[in-house]
């Protein structure tokens, strides 16, 4: 069974300044892997997604990640955080092949301080 | 891009009572829909996977007898919550699988449902 681990429950960051949220997975096989933002009582809106090719992958609102396959992670980066950027992040994982279910990390939420 | 439609964004209702709750993806055909539910600062868990035409297939633990979930059409799955208790009250999200980009899924904006 795939599993996603997001070690950080908050990560706080000053506004203009790069900003990090990270995640590591395991999984049979080759993975997907997703990044997915989430505001207040709203449902998740995509950001990006490694399938194969370039270990980094650009995403929305200038949001990058880089698969790093013998780290087993994912981290989420941005070089310069705003405040809108303030929300709740999940990574996600499902194999290359079998079911297409996504199993999510338990959040983490970004706080961009002005 | 694809959009989903999840409808009603809140229901309150009395326990004991059924919720219905619709998914719908509006511009695309998804032959699979996904439900999950999220508990306040807490991931989200996959409830079951919903398959056009045919049973739904459900995780470990959830009971499909309480949460009836059915998939008439390709562009619509609901799910209803049978005799509502309090501890049924969560957030629920739907997602669907758009097969010109299956590798992606989009979500609806999600129901908060609330059981008195």
């Amino acid at each position: 069974a795939q599993s996603v681990a997001q070690p950080e429950d908050q990560v706080k960051v000053a506004e203009g300044n790069p900003l990090t949220v990270k995640c590591t997975y395991s999984v049979s096989g080759n993975p997907y892997l997703f990044w997915y933002v989430q505001y207040p009582n709203r449902g998740l809106q995509f950001l990006l997604k490694y399938i194969t090719g370039d270990n980094l992958v650009k995403g929305s609102y200038g949001f990058e990640a880089e698969f790093n396959k013998s780290q087993t992670s994912f981290h989420l980066k941005k070089p310069s955080a705003l405040v809108s950027d303030s929300a709740l992040y999940f990574c996600a994982v499902r194999p290359y092949t079998g079911r297409r279910a996504l199993t999510f990390g338990s959040g983490t939420r970004l706080q961009v301080q002005p | 891009g694809a959009v989903v439609s999840q409808h009603p964004s809140r229901v309150i209702c009395k326990s004991g009572t059924s919720v219905k709750i619709e998914c719908r993806s509006l511009d695309f055909q998804a032959t699979t829909m996904f439900w999950y539910r999220q508990f306040p600062k807490q991931s989200l868990m996959l409830m079951a996977t919903s398959n056009e035409g045919s049973k739904a297939t459900y995780e470990q633990g959830v009971e499909k007898d309480k949460f009836l979930i059915n998939h008439a059409s390709l562009t619509l799955s609901t799910l209803t919550v049978t005799s509502a208790h309090p501890e049924d009250s969560s957030f629920y999200i739907c997602s669907a699988s758009w097969t010109a980009e299956n590798e992606k899924l989009f979500f609806g904006s999600g129901t908060q449902l609330s059981v008195l």
